[in-house]
């Protein structure tokens, strides 16, 4: 049982155009952390999100935690060639130091 | 600052060897220590939380007896995959937490192990 679901698994959009990508789970967490991975890299912390309803911005890159603590999206405005990746999302349920990774999404990003 | 690294970022070894991989922590002191392995196209399966000081907590399916983990120091956590096979090929990434705010984890860059 997958803990965190992550649509889409891929994505593929023409430069300029804004997407959308979902992290959900029946769980709640005590935060909630996106990564972006490249390929032969390990990810890099975008963003953790902590109060329920909360929104990041970072440039380009909205982020939103669901009001129960159970799901997140990451918006990105007018998507560059350099935001391709793998986006995934880790959730840290309370008691532990362990997250839950989502499956993550291939987002390719044509010139 | 939190950075992490790793070394070596690739290796090649012939089966049946042991091959160990650093993780260190170059600006910070971190508790806690992750090790995940990832295969192709997939997302990072945890292997091992490692603590200063104690033993490795493995996940279940880990065997520990074959992925060897020794937390040394604050700043230094070893894997070691002991008779390694082709199978065990794979990209294993560690992180470590600050030990300060949500438990945020910091990855190294990964290494490439290729067991022929």
């Amino acid at each position: 049982t997958q803990l965190l679901e992550q649509s889409p698994q891929f994505l593929s959009i023409q430069e300029g155009e804004n997407l959308t990508v979902y992290c959900n789970s029946s769980s709640v967490f005590s935060s909630l952390q996106w990564y972006r991975q490249e390929p032969g890299e390990g990810p890099v912390l975008l963003v953790t999100v902590v109060t329920g309803g909360e929104v990041k911005k970072l440039k380009r890159l909205t982020f939103q935690f669901g009001d129960a603590r159970k799901d997140s999206s990451l918006h990105i405005t007018a998507a560059q060639p350099g935001d391709t990746g793998l986006y995934l999302c880790a959730g840290e349920k309370g008691g532990s130091e362990k997250l839950v990774f989502g499956k993550g999404t291939k987002l390719t990003v044509n010139p | 600052g939190a950075v992490v690294s790793q070394h070596p970022s690739r290796v090649i070894c012939k089966s049946g060897t042991s091959v160990k991989i650093e993780c260190r922590s170059l600006d910070f002191q971190a508790t806690t220590m992750f090790w995940y392995r990832q295969f192709p196209k997939q997302s990072l399966m945890l292997m091992a939380t490692s603590n200063e000081g104690s033993k490795a907590t493995y996940e279940q399916g880990v065997e520990k007896d074959k992925f060897l983990i020794n937390h040394a120091s604050l700043t230094l956590s070893t894997l070691t995959v002991t008779s390694a096979h082709p199978e065990d090929s794979s990209f294993y990434i560690c992180s470590a937490t600050t030990g300060l705010s949500y438990n945020e984890q910091f990855f190294g860059p990964g290494t490439r192990l290729t067991v022929l």
